[in-house]
């Protein structure tokens, strides 16, 4: 398997603009997190889905912020419109089964001008 | 406030010398604890996970143990190698059933110097 796959590596994009990441999860696994990280704040859990059903997105900062997953092989991000302030890099990680380890992509490292 | 503290911040040593970081949490109730490593410009890599009734873990030279008493945890590098240079991240879970809250400390950055 090629891990989790994360596109695109990176994005700059002008605020006010709609920015749209992808995932791909590792296949057979049932959880899926997205994961924002910052200098300032670390790693910070934006919401994840268990089964393509979304179960917890109290991290997700605003409504600006939206995460769908429409099959177990995809899910996206979407910021919409961008602020330079959600500049950050944007992991997605998964799972099979909650209390096993965790497999993280390579991010995509967004940056809003 | 459920906090995950790591302490040093960072930290520079000698290629083939030891060291130890340390995590405090004050995560409750807690199910796990993991140690990542994060290689820059890569994402974390999952190194250790604990139970609260394990006490130690070990992958090759990376050695975890866990103290749920005083809810400290640290990580230990045997023979650190150059490729140890890294970003390592102390994660806790939180709630008693996997509930997916993940409580994560700032890091602490590990420079091996020849």
């Amino acid at each position: 398997d090629a891990g989790v796959i994360q596109s695109p590596r990176h994005e700059v994009t002008e605020m006010g603009q709609e920015v749209t990441l992808r995932c791909k999860p590792i296949s057979g696994h049932d959880y899926l997190f997205w994961y924002r990280q910052t200098m300032m704040r670390g790693l910070e859990l934006l919401i994840y889905f268990n089964n393509n059903v979304p179960i917890d997105d109290s991290g997700m900062p605003e409504d600006r912020f939206s995460a769908k997953m429409p099959n177990a092989s995809f899910s996206t991000l979407k910021i919409q419109p961008s602020e330079p302030r959600d500049s950050a890099v944007y992991f997605c990680a998964t799972n099979r089964g909650m209390a096993s380890e965790a497999f993280f992509g390579q991010g995509t490292r967004l940056t809003v001008v | 406030k459920n906090q995950v503290e790591q302490s040093p911040q960072s930290l520079i040593i000698l290629e083939g010398k030891n060291c130890t970081l340390q995590c405090n949490y004050t995560v409750s109730p807690f199910s796990n604890l993991r140690w990542y490593k994060q290689d820059t410009g890569r994402g974390p890599v999952s190194l250790t996970i604990m139970t609260f009734s394990e006490n130690t873990k070990s992958n090759g030279r990376y050695t975890a143990t866990l103290d749920a008493d005083t809810k400290q945890s640290s990580l230990h590098i045997t023979a650190s190698q150059l490729s140890d240079s890294a970003s390592y991240i102390c994660v806790v879970s939180l709630g008693s059933s996997n509930t997916g809250k993940l409580i994560f400390g700032q890091g602490t950055t590990l420079q091996v110097k020849p």
